[in-house]
């Protein structure tokens, strides 16, 4: 089945411990993105990947790292997480841009960061 | 500046009636435009997208329109069902700019029994 996995599906977690968030996906996408959502702000996107080894920031990110080593995968880092980054996190996919290109997003992540 | 919105943050209709919900954009460069279904605890599901040398697309039960001369986008669900209950977003990508789309902060749908 095609989709984007996300895990953990849930994390708690306290200040300041680094922690990571994996995605993958089995569709062969150039294009793979990571958002937030927080409720009144919609979705807004922390970084992208057009390709592998190829990371650009998007309107959110700072606290945040990713890479992309390989195709398929694109995992979030938070070094040092703080509250405010509390969040319901997506990533998501698309065979090559999104600006022609349908994205899928994987079920989210919740992160709590106390 | 770019933004995408929407006219009513939540809609509710009759089970059986036909729901209409409206966004707004205002880059005029856009030119394909997609509806997203968020269901409570899941991620953002296509519904259907529309370019804009097209002003109308029809998928099974919903139909998007778009009206370039006044920016304005729409998502017609017919004969709505419970299933149907969830946050609708408008995003809109620009052709040029392949790297990004602009999502609309969702318009909630509520069945009425």
């Amino acid at each position: 089945e095609a989709q984007v996995t996300q895990n953990p599906r849930y994390l708690i977690t306290v200040t300041g411990k680094k922690l990571t968030v994996t995605c993958s996906q089995n569709m062969n996408h150039e294009y793979m993105s990571w958002y937030r959502q927080d409720p009144g702000l919609g979705l807004r996107q922390i970084y992208y990947s057009m390709n592998v080894e190829v990371t650009d920031k998007g309107d959110v990110p700072e606290g945040y790292k990713v890479s992309r080593k390989e195709k398929r995968n694109f995992p979030l880092i938070l070094e040092s997480p703080s509250p405010n980054q509390t969040s319901l996190y997506f990533c998501a996919s698309s065979l090559n841009g999104v600006g022609t290109d349908t994205q899928y997003f994987g079920p989210g992540t919740r992160l709590t960061v106390l | 500046g770019e933004s995408v919105g929407l006219h009513l943050p939540t809609l509710s209709v009759q089970e059986g009636d036909n729901s209409i919900i409206n966004c707004a954009y205002s880059n005029s460069a856009s030119d394909y435009f997609i509806w997203y279904k968020q269901e409570s605890g899941k991620g953002p599901q296509f519904i259907i997208d529309i370019r804009s040398n097209m002003d109308k697309r029809q998928g099974q039960r919903v139909t998007v329109l778009l009206n370039k001369t006044v920016k304005h986008l729409s998502l017609q669900i017919a004969a709505t069902q419970p299933g149907d209950s969830a946050v609708y977003f408008c995003a809109e990508g620009a052709g040029n700019r392949d790297d990004k789309i602009i999502f609309g902060k969702g318009t909630r749908l509520h069945i009425l029994p």
